[in-house]
């Protein structure tokens, strides 16, 4: 079945320490995105990326690195500099075809706990 | 100002009323529409996509003014199970390609 996988759905880490998050996708989607969200917070964008070995930053990417060296892989990794990164991490994808996008398909997200 | 704006809510209503929630978003470049419906610690899922002619899909109506930069949604004969959030979603085109989501709007639908 196509989708977008996240792994792991939970994750502790104690502070200080970087952690990466893993999102595949076997969707054939150029795009991919990551968004953090807090609780009874909508979604903010931390990095997308549109093809192969380019991403851009998004609202919120200071503390946050990310990698594009496949299609199907877009990781993401909380530094040790993100001073709140206790969060539910959400991975999309969607296509973009002539400079439109489709509708972006998400991940089932990772949550993230750092004590 | 916000790229895209909702009102946060929560909405509260009984079951069979009809609910809209509302959008604006600020960049004409704004390409396409969606809203989006999430449950709690749950992804967001497509709700349905928002054309400028409008569209309906049973219960749910959706409609987009471009002048305004307004996108609403309605929902009819609301359902105990249509408690969650709403997101308003904007792809939008200005040299690069993303995707914005409004902060969502709670949704309450009581017996």
């Amino acid at each position: 079945d196509g989708g977008i996988t996240q792994s792991p759905k939970y994750l502790f880490r104690k502070e200080g320490q970087n952690v990466t998050l893993s999102c595949e996708q076997n969707l054939n989607h150029d795009a991919m995105y990551w968004y953090r969200q807090d609780p009874g917070q909508g979604l903010r964008l931390i990095y997308y990326s549109q093809i192969v070995n380019d991403f851009q930053k998004g609202d919120i990417a200071e503390g946050y690195s990310v990698s594009r060296e496949k299609k199907e892989s877009f990781p993401l990794t909380v530094t040790s500099a993100q001073k709140n990164p206790t969060a539910f991490y959400l991975c999309a994808s969607s296509i973009v075809a002539g400079g439109y996008g489709t509708e972006a398909f998400f991940g089932q997200g990772t949550r993230l706990t750092v004590v | 100002r916000k790229e895209v704006e909702q009102d946060p809510g929560p909405f509260n209503v009984p079951e069979g009323a009809t609910v809209a929630f509302n959008c604006t978003y600020s960049n004409s470049a704004s390409q396409s529409f969606f809203w989006y419906r999430q449950d709690c610690r749950k992804e967001p899922k497509l709700l349905m996509s928002v054309y400028s002619s409008g569209n309906e899909d049973g219960r749910f109506t959706a409609q987009l003014n471009r002048a305004s930069q307004y996108i609403s949604l309605l929902i009819r004969d609301s359902k105990l199970s249509d408690s969650a959030t709403y997101l308003c979603v904007v792809n939008l085109y200005t040299g690069g390609f993303k995707t914005i989501f409004g902060a969502g709007t709670r949704l309450f639908v009581k017996a």
